[in-house]
C-alpha cells in the first residue's frame, strides 16, 4: 500500500515563525493532497499538487511536489493561531485503482 | 462548502445494538469512501466505493459493511457494536476521473459503552 510518512508528529510555534512539514513516500506519487482538519471535525481541503517539481500557494501556506515525485512540504509563512490543526497529507495510485490514503497527521500548535 | 452530510455527528450506544452511521453527498460524486480515524490522528481507509452497486473493501480491516444503492448515500452498519469500535468516522466523496479534490463530511464520534 501507498506509505506516506509525515514529520514532524507534532509541532509547537511561537506566533509569526516559519514552519514546514513533510510528507515523504515511499512510492511515486501521482496525486499529494494537503489537508487541515480541526480537531473533532472534517478535512478541509488546501491544495493538491501533480507534477514533479509544482508549487501551489494559498494565502500563506506553500506546498511542493519534489521532482522525483516521492515527497512534498508544506510551508506556512509568519504562522498564526488560525493556522492551529492537524495537517494531512494524502495520495493516490493512480489509475483505475484510486485510493485515497494518508499520513498519519502533523499536530501543528500556534501560540500567541 | 462542501454538500457531503454526516449523521449523527456524536452517538453513544451499548454494547451488542446494531448502528447505521448515514453519509449523503448531492454533488453527484461517483467515488465515495469511509475512514476511521485514530484519536492519535491516523486515518484509515476502511470502505470505498466507484460507484451504484460498487463496494470494496479497504486497507484496514473492519467488522462494519458499506452499501451503495443509490449514488448519493453510502450508509455504514455495524451489526452488534462493540468498545472496540469507538471511534471517529469521516466520510469523503470526490468525481470520477484522477486527481480530484475529495471532500469530507463532518464526521460522526461514535462511543461503544
Amino acid at each position: 500500500s501507498q506509505e506516506l510518512e509525515q514529520s514532524p508528529q507534532s509541532l509547537i510555534v511561537q506566533e509569526g515563525k516559519n514552519l514546514t512539514i513533510n510528507c515523504t513516500s515511499s512510492k511515486t506519487l501521482y496525486g499529494l493532497y494537503w489537508y487541515k482538519q480541526k480537531y473533532g471535525e472534517g478535512l478541509i481541503f488546501l491544495m493538491m499538487l501533480q507534477k514533479g517539481g509544482e508549487e501551489k500557494s494559498h494565502e500563506k501556506i506553500t506546498a511542493k511536489l519534489d521532482e522525483k515525485k516521492q515527497q512534498s512540504s508544506l510551508h506556512i509563512t509568519a504562522s498564526q493561531p488560525s493556522h492551529a490543526g492537524i495537517y494531512l497529507c494524502g495520495a493516490d495510485r493512480g489509475g483505475s485503482n484510486y485510493k485515497l490514503t494518508f499520513g498519519k497527521g502533523t499536530l501543528l500548535t500556534v501560540n500567541p | 462548502e462542501a454538500d457531503i452530510y454526516q449523521t449523527p455527528r456524536y452517538l453513544v450506544i451499548g454494547t451488542g445494538k446494531k448502528i447505521t452511521l448515514e453519509c449523503s453527498q448531492t454533488m453527484g460524486h461517483d467515488k465515495m469512501y469511509w475512514y476511521q480515524q485514530d484519536p492519535g490522528m491516523e486515518l484509515h481507509l476502511i470502505h470505498y466505493s466507484y460507484g451504484v452497486n460498487s463496494t470494496e473493501k479497504g486497507d484496514l480491516s473492519s467488522e462494519s459493511t458499506v452499501s451503495r444503492i443509490r449514488t448519493e448515500h453510502f450508509p455504514l452498519t455495524l451489526e452488534s457494536a462493540r468498545p472496540s469500535h469507538t471511534s471517529q468516522y469521516l466520510c469523503a466523496s470526490s468525481d470520477w476521473g484522477g486527481f480530484t479534490e475529495a471532500f469530507f463530511g463532518q464526521g460522526t464520534r461514535l462511543t461503544v459503552v
